[in-house]
């Protein structure tokens, strides 16, 4: 299976909370999982990634969760600020190509 | 860091002609560079791989007449819309894969193309 499931499909969080995007996926053979920042208008934007030998990955107010066992992978946004205020992909790579997964619309209010 | 540069970042055509859209890599070589098409508030969707100096390969569905691709040297892949019509308008962003590493994919800003 070459789907990457991705929720919440929308998120709202006030300043300074955390933002919480989680994915899923089927396909054992990926190897390489970016998250990406895309703006309207824009294209998306490498934010963090991670390998599955690795259950965690920080930078800045990013992290990267990976449950291998589960086939799961999630980012979280530490003191989200409205210029985080963007969609948001997780990605899975197989057989040389990315997977999307369906977005995240997050609106981090003042 | 690394840059992608794609050009233009919106035209507009009409109906019948064909429109030539440019993806460089402007500070590093990639053998290997995608080709996307993205609806109205939906994910990316890969249309083609693109190999310096070979052919591309096109996902299922995509129509390799149509859509040509060339990839004629390690900073520069062109996708042209051939007989472009109204349901090929889009937004297409072309990624960059950084030929060190092999693994990271650079972004270009995309272009939005308006048939009418």
């Amino acid at each position: 299976q070459q789907q990457v499931k991705q929720s919440p499909q929308s998120l709202i969080v006030q300043k300074g909370g955390i933002s919480i995007i989680n994915c899923a996926y089927e396909n054992t053979a990926f190897d390489y999982f970016p998250w990406y920042q895309q703006f309207p208008g824009k294209g998306p934007a490498l934010l963090i990634a991670i390998r599955p030998d690795v259950s965690e990955k920080k930078e800045g107010r990013f992290t990267i969760s990976f449950n291998k066992s589960a086939k799961q992978f999630s980012l979280h946004i530490m003191d989200s600020q409205p210029g985080d205020s963007a969609t948001y992909f997780c990605a899975a790579r197989g057989f040389q190509k990315l997977v999307f997964g369906t977005g995240t619309r997050l609106l981090v209010s003042p | 860091g690394a840059v992608v540069s794609q050009h233009p970042s919106r035209v507009i055509c009409k109906s019948g002609t064909s429109v030539k859209i440019e993806c460089r890599s402007l500070d590093f070589q990639a053998t290997t560079m995608f080709w996307y098409r993205q609806f109205p508030k939906q994910s990316l969707m890969l249309m083609a791989t693109s190999n310096e100096g070979s052919k591309a390969t096109y996902e299922q569905g995509v129509e390799k007449d149509k859509f040509l691709i060339n990839h004629a040297s390690l900073t520069l892949s062109t996708l042209t819309v051939t007989s472009a019509h109204p349901e090929d308008s889009s937004f297409y962003i072309c990624s960059a894969r950084e030929s060190g590493t092999n693994i990271f994919d650079f972004f270009g800003q995309g272009t939005r193309l308006t048939v009418v």
